[in-house]
């Protein structure tokens, strides 16, 4: 069965200062993968998506950015954070060729101060 | 631009009663239509629809698609505080600019004792 980690699981981070969120996927092989944003409350805004190995589309303008090194695995990353880019980012993966659902992974709730 | 739209955006009741959440989309190629439930962390999948007029049913939820509506709702009978979450309508379209996963932004329900 497919199996998304995602960490850290929260972070406090100052303005200004760099990021990583890492997620990788166990289970499963060439998934669509997802970055998204959620601010407390709401829904989910899609930041990046990624249909291979460095194919990364982005969807709303930012200072972050997303690669995908290796197949099962997806970074999110800021070279200098925003107190606007607190929220809590999730990432998710479904099947490319097949209708079933997305899984997501646990979270990682990022606060900058 | 594809789109998802749930409505009401937040939902208070009281325990007991039942309640009817409704997702709109206008896609292009449309896949399957899914739903989740989200409470303090990961949304967790509770049904996928695929084919008009099917309900598919899980203990007090059941959901039902109408493709010639372009519409989805989601009923929960006999509501418990438990179902206090963030429900989440996602469209799964083929191709697309948006990562083939759309979400609406949610319906926030908050069932009282």
């Amino acid at each position: 069965s497919q199996t998304i980690h995602q960490w850290p699981a929260t972070l406090v981070q100052p303005v200004g200062s760099p990021l990583s969120l890492e997620c990788t996927v166990e289970g499963t092989s060439n998934p669509n993968l997802y970055w998204y944003r959620q601010a407390a409350g709401r829904g989910l805004q899609l930041l990046f998506y990624s249909v291979g190995i460095g194919q990364i589309s982005s969807e709303v303008p930012q200072n972050l950015s997303a690669s995908r090194p290796q197949d099962r695995q997806f970074i999110l990353s800021s070279k200098k954070l925003l107190l606007s880019d607190s929220g809590f980012y999730l990432c998710a993966n479904k099947l490319r060729d097949r209708v079933t659902e997305a899984f997501f992974g646990q979270g990682t709730r990022l606060t900058v101060v | 631009e594809d789109k998802v739209v749930q409505s009401p955006l937040s939902l208070v009741v009281h325990e007991g009663d039942t309640v009817t959440l409704n997702c709109s989309y206008e896609v292009t190629n449309f896949r399957s239509l899914l739903w989740y439930k989200q409470e303090k962390k990961a949304p967790t999948f509770l049904f996928m629809l695929t084919s008009s007029g099917i309900e598919k049913k899980s203990g007090r939820l059941s959901s039902i698609l109408d493709k010639k509506e372009l519409s989805s709702i989601l009923n929960i009978t006999a509501t418990q505080t438990g179902d206090s979450a963030i429900y989440l309508c996602a469209v799964e379209v083929y191709g697309g600019s948006q990562g083939n996963l759309i979400f609406g932004k949610g319906t926030k329900l908050s069932v009282k004792p």
